[in-house]
Parts: structure tokens; C-alpha cells; sequence
């Protein structure tokens, strides 16, 4: 089955600088890649999401980036503010919705 | 929005009760999955289900099973609760609408079990 390694666990960074999160993903069938976050006491919720067939999306300070062949694909927050901090999970999807996540990787911005 | 909500935020049980977990969804969607999620671990999945009265085993189904009676609601069973059961459970759902489709999650619950 898929495998979806996620680097690093934990991430401080001081308000303003970027933060990137990096997967790895190990089944090449895989062809959807969701980034969700999760705040304290709430459930994951998505942020952006990547499709195989586009190598980069933006959506104003969040862009993920997919490297297909390499088998990786990576989280970047610009302009980091303290309401960035969350933990945030990849995820790698084959199809119907099911996908399989990374162990998550814990974002602190520091004001 | 899609609304995703379980039943309980926390639990506590005891050791060989047989524990429900229930999930409802308001948006129709087709697909409904049960995660586990352990500090380190991320989300494991353990059951889901694309119809209903169907489901099928995710990575680590061992000591649940689940009941999808209804299309809106999806209930994760515990048979004979055990103290490794304590974890957070994560419901979520997402629509039948292709490879693409997200993940809508509930807020949680907390189970512990003494």
C-alpha cells in the first residue's frame, strides 16, 4: 500500500519567515495530494491540494509544489503569522476519497 | 458548509465495554471513513465505506467494526474496549465525485479507556 512520509515533525519559525513542509509519497498510481490543518481541538480541514497533472498551485501565502517523478511534493507558507500555528498533514489519494496521510508536522510561529 | 459531527467530543470507558462512536453528515456525500489519530502517528485509517450497508477494512481495522445503516450516519464500534483503544477518533466524508475530492473531517472524540 501507499506510504507517505512527512518531514519535519516539528517546525518554530518567528513571524514573517516562510516554513516548508516536505512529503514523500511511495505509490506513483497515487495522483491526488491534499494538505489539510489542524488547530488546536478541531478536526483536520483542508488548505490547498495538488492533482498529478500540475506541478504547482497557489493560493495566496500556501503553495505546494509536486515533483512526480521523485515522489515528493511540499507544503510553503509565506508571510508566516501566529495564527499559522497548527499542525499540518500531507496526504496522498489514489482515488474515492481515501487517502493516506503523513504523521503530521506541528508549525509554531513565534510573534 | 458540509457539517461533519460526532457524537461526543469526549469519552471515558472502561475496559471490555463495547463503546459506539457516531458520525452524521448533512451533505449527501456518498463516502464516510473512521481515522485513529496517535501523537507520531498521524491518521490511520480503519474503516470506510462507500455505500450503505457497505464498508471495507482500512490499515488497521483489528478490534472495530463499524454499522453504516443509513447514507448520512456512520457509527465505529468498539467491541470489547481495550486500554489501547484510547486514542482521538476522527470521522470524515467526502462525495463520490471522482479521484479529487477532499476530506471533510468532525471536530473529534477523545476516548479513553481505564
Amino acid at each position: 500500500g501507499e506510504n507517505v512520509e512527512q518531514h519535519p515533525s516539528t517546525l518554530s519559525v518567528q513571524e514573517g519567515d516562510s516554513a516548508v513542509i516536505k512529503c514523500t509519497y511511495s505509490d506513483s498510481a497515487s495522483n491526488y495530494f491534499p494538505w489539510y490543518k489542524q488547530e488546536l481541538g478541531k478536526g483536520p480541514q483542508l488548505i490547498i491540494d495538488i492533482r498529478s497533472n500540475v506541478g504547482e498551485k497557489k493560493d495566496q501565502r500556501i503553495a505546494v509544489t509536486l515533483n512526480k517523478t521523485a515522489k515528493h511534493f511540499s507544503l510553503h507558507i509565506t508571510e508566516t503569522q501566529p495564527e499559522d500555528s497548527a499542525v499540518y498533514f500531507c496526504a496522498a489519494s489514489i482515488g474515492a476519497g481515501k487517502s493516506t496521510f503523513g504523521d503530521g508536522t506541528t508549525l509554531t510561529v513565534k510573534p | 458548509d458540509v457539517k461533519v459531527t460526532q457524537s461526543s467530543r469526549y469519552l471515558v470507558k472502561r475496559t471490555g465495554e463495547k463503546v459506539f462512536l457516531e458520525c452524521v453528515q448533512d451533505m449527501d456525500h456518498e463516502n464516510m471513513f473512521w481515522y485513529r489519530q496517535d501523537p507520531g502517528l498521524g491518521l490511520r485509517l480503519i474503516y470506510f465505506s462507500y455505500d450503505v450497508k457497505m464498508k471495507e477494512k482500512g490499515d488497521i481495522p483489528e478490534g472495530y467494526s463499524v454499522s453504516r445503516e443509513k447514507k448520512e450516519r456512520f457509527s465505529l464500534i468498539l467491541e470489547s474496549a481495550s486500554t489501547n483503544q484510547t486514542s482521538m477518533y476522527l470521522c470524515a466524508s467526502s462525495p463520490r465525485t471522482g479521484v479529487f475530492t477532499e476530506a471533510f473531517f468532525g471536530q473529534g472524540t477523545r476516548l479513553t479507556v481505564v
